[in-house]
């Protein structure tokens, strides 16, 4: 079946720890995303790349870095240098930049202890 | 920079009634794209609907529509026949038009819709 994987559903890591988050798409998408969301609060875009080997930073880039070096996949690593690390992060992929619909991922459940 | 307020942090309904959930945005653009999400406990984002900017007709979704008034920049959800199924965080989004630098979603902080039985 076609969509988006994210693992592991559950992350655990100790303060200042790198630790990346795997995003995994099929559906031939050439734009990819990934999202931070906080309770309470919205969705938040931390990085989005348009085409392989291309990435632009979001609204809260900060502490974050993406590589996009194969089409199907777009890995967020969240480094030491992000202060508030634990949150729930979505991955999404969208046919191309336009307005066309962007579909999500199950998520990742960051705890960062 | 555009913002996406939703001034209802919880709402609640009776089974089989209508809600009307509320969302209001600013930007200076005026070719944009505007939706609704629904996220469920399984906290899958699932796109509910979807309006374009530049059509006056209200997009319908089965149970689902939307009261888009672009001059006062407000864009609400209507739920009729409200399902157990329906219940979950909904959150309004803008999305520019079509633009060299990608398809951006800015959302509002969400709705927690809880229907009743």
């Amino acid at each position: 079946d076609g969509g988006i994987t994210q693992s592991p559903k559950y992350l655990f890591r100790k303060e200042g720890q790198n630790v990346t988050l795997s995003c995994e798409q099929n559906l031939n998408h050439d734009a990819m995303y990934w999202y931070r969301q906080d309770p309470g609060q919205g969705l938040r875009l931390i990085y989005y790349s348009q085409i392989v080997n291309d990435f632009q930073k979001g609204d809260i880039a900060e502490g974050y870095s993406v590589s996009r070096e194969k089409k199907e996949s777009f890995p967020l690593t969240v480094t030491s240098a992000q202060k508030n690390p634990t949150a729930f992060y979505l991955c999404a992929s969208s046919r191309d930049s336009g307005w066309a619909e962007q579909y999500f991922g199950p998520g990742t459940r960051l705890t960062v202890t | 920079a555009q913002t996406v307020t939703q001034s209802q942090p919880e709402m609640s309904v009776q089974e089989a009634e209508t809600v009307t959930l509320s969302c209001t945005y600013d930007t200076s653009e005026s070719n944009y794209y505007l939706f609704w999400y629904k996220q469920p406990p399984s906290r899958q984002m699932i796109l509910v609907i979807r309006q374009e900017a530049y059509k006056q007709q209200n997009a319908t979704e089965n149970r689902f529509s939307v009261n888009f008034q672009k001059a006062a920049k407000s864009f609400s959800l209507k739920i009729s026949d409200s399902q157990l199924g329906d219940t979950a965080m909904y959150f309004c989004a803008f999305m520019k038009g079509r633009e060299t630098s990608g398809s951006r979603l800015t959302f509002g902080e969400g709705t927690q819709l809880t229907v009743n039985p």
